[in-house]
C-alpha cells in the first residue's frame, strides 16, 4: 500500500517566517504526479503545486515545491496571514490518488 | 471557467445509501478526462473516494470499492456518487473535483451526516 507521510503535523510560525513542509512517500513516486494543496478553514482545498515543483495558476511565487523519489518539500518563503492553513500532499499512482495526512501551519 | 456544485441529501440513515450529484458549469464534462470525489470527516484529513471518466470508466479507492458506484450523465453535464450501507464513519464533507493529473478545480463541498 502506497502511503504519504507529512511532517511535522503542526508548524507554529510567525508571519514573515519561512515554512518548510515535508512529504515522504513509502515507495519511490513519480515527481510528475506529486501535488500540494492548501485548505483554509471552511473552504475546499486549492491546488498549489503540481508536478512536484510547478505553481498552479495564480499561486504567489513565495510558494515553491521540490523533491524527487520519496522525499518532497513545500516551502513558503515568507508567511503571509492568509497562508496559515492546512497543507496536503497527494500522489497519483496505480490508478488511485493518495493523500498525506496534512500539515497545519498555525500562527505562533 | 469551470465550476462544480455538489447537491444531495444532507442526512442519510445508517445502512442507507448516500447519493450525491456534481453539476459542472462553464465547460463540458467531456472536455476533461476524469472527475473525482473526495471526502473529509469533520476535523480530519482528505480521503479520495474515486474517479470517473467522461466515457464512464472508473477507479475506486480499494477501501470503499465494494460500496461505491459512480456514474456520468453527459446530457445533464453532471456526474454522481452512490455509497451504500453507510455508517456514522461515512459522515463527512463530500467534494467533487476535476482531475487532470491533479485536482485543479473543486466544488465547495457538501456535508452529509449519517444518523437516525
Amino acid at each position: 500500500e502506497f502511503v504519504l507521510t507529512q511532517s511535522p503535523g503542526t508548524l507554529s510560525l510567525s508571519p514573515g517566517e519561512r515554512a518548510t513542509l515535508s512529504c515522504r512517500a513509502s515507495q519511490s513516486a513519480s515527481s510528475s504526479n506529486l501535488v500540494w494543496y492548501q485548505q483554509r478553514p471552511g473552504q475546499a482545498p486549492r491546488l498549489l503545486i503540481y508536478g512536484a515543483s510547478s505553481r498552479a495558476t495564480g499561486i504567489p511565487d513565495r510558494f515553491s515545491g521540490s523533491g524527487s523519489g520519496t522525499d518532497f518539500t513545500l516551502t513558503i518563503s515568507r508567511l503571509e496571514p492568509e497562508d496559515f492553513a492546512v497543507y496536503y500532499c497527494q500522489q497519483y499512482g496505480d490508478s488511485r490518488w493518495t493523500f498525506g495526512q496534512g500539515t497545519k501551519v498555525e500562527i505562533k | 471557467q469551470v465550476q462544480l456544485q455538489e447537491s444531495g441529501p444532507g442526512l442519510v440513515k445508517p445502512s442507507g445509501t448516500l447519493s450525491l450529484t456534481c453539476a459542472v458549469s462553464g465547460g463540458s464534462i467531456s472536455s476533461s478526462n476524469w472527475w473525482s470525489w473526495v471526502r473529509q470527516p469533520p476535523g480530519k484529513g482528505l480521503e479520495w473516494i474515486g474517479e470517473i471518466s467522461h466515457s464512464g470508466s472508473t477507479n475506486y479507492n480499494p477501501s470503499l470499492e465494494s460500496r461505491v458506484t459512480m456514474s456520468v450523465d453527459k446530457s445533464k453535464n453532471q456526474f454522481s456518487l452512490k455509497l451504500t450501507s453507510v455508517t456514522a464513519a461515512d459522515t463527512a464533507v463530500y467534494y467533487c473535483a476535476r482531475a487532470n493529473l491533479n485536482l485543479d478545480c473543486w466544488g465547495q463541498g457538501t456535508l452529509v451526516t449519517v444518523s437516525s
